[in-house]
């Protein structure tokens, strides 16, 4: 149980397009899911925090407009980045928990490798 | 803020070689603290946990033991394994964060034949 599963594993797009993807949570139901950057050998960045039914919090220095977040269900978030450029590309990767709570591991789906040309 | 350190890496061992890979945290209250696991090409999976001090998670053979006189979770395993060969991450959360981890700076291990 506790699957989190992310989509498109890969993409690359023009310098310019918007990307979505999406992060869901098969077997549970998630009001909470974490966004997440990670760059090449370095460790993960959390971006926002996507709240159902809520705008999402976003952590300083990352431009809310540029990555558009909507958790329209429990078991739905998408992350959309919007005009997407070559400084964008890096690997994406979604989390949620079963049971909100410090405690409470995070599942994370297997991330979203996004390259921008 | 919060914060995790972890030692450099990479690690390189041999197989059934002992393995320690250090983290300390910072934290201003009582925070859960994890490791988890990157696979090549793969999401991170929770290896083990510690949710107050003293409290020893363990899982596959390794272990880590919550100390907060030394605000450490040190990642150990006996007898490594080809199979190991991944990127661990120390992570911790605080008590109001509603599960949102701040992670450490990840630790390549290879473990060779």
């Amino acid at each position: 149980g506790a699957v989190v599963s992310q989509h498109p594993s890969w993409v690359i797009c023009k310098s310019g397009t918007s990307v979505k993807i999406e992060c869901r949570s098969l077997d549970f139901q998630a009001t909470t899911m974490f966004w997440y950057r990670q760059f090449p050998k370095q460790s993960l960045m959390l971006m926002a925090t996507s709240n159902e039914g809520s705008k999402a919090t976003y952590e300083q220095g990352v431009e809310k407009d540029k990555f558009l977040i909507n958790h329209a269900s429990l078991t739905l978030s998408t992350l959309t980045v919007t005009s997407a450029h070559p400084e964008d590309s890096s690997f994406y990767i979604c989390s949620a928990s079963i049971e909100q709570g410090a405690s409470q591991p995070q599942h994370f789906g297997d991330g979203t490798r996004l390259s921008i040309l | 803020g919060d914060s995790v350190t972890q030692m450099e890496g990479p690690v390189t061992l041999s197989e059934e070689a002992f393995l320690t890979i250090n983290c300390t945290y910072t934290a201003t209250g009582y925070p859960s603290l994890f490791w988890y696991v990157q696979y090549p090409g793969e999401g991170l999976q929770l290896l083990l946990k510690a949710t107050k001090a003293d409290d020893k998670g363990s899982n596959k053979g390794f272990e880590a033991t919550y100390r907060k006189e030394t605000t450490s979770f040190h990642l150990e395993k006996g007898s490594v394994q080809v199979s190991d060969s991944a990127v661990y991450f120390c992570a911790l959360s605080e008590g109001t964060s509603y599960g949102k981890l701040t992670f450490g700076q990840g630790t390549i291990l290879t473990v060779h034949p």
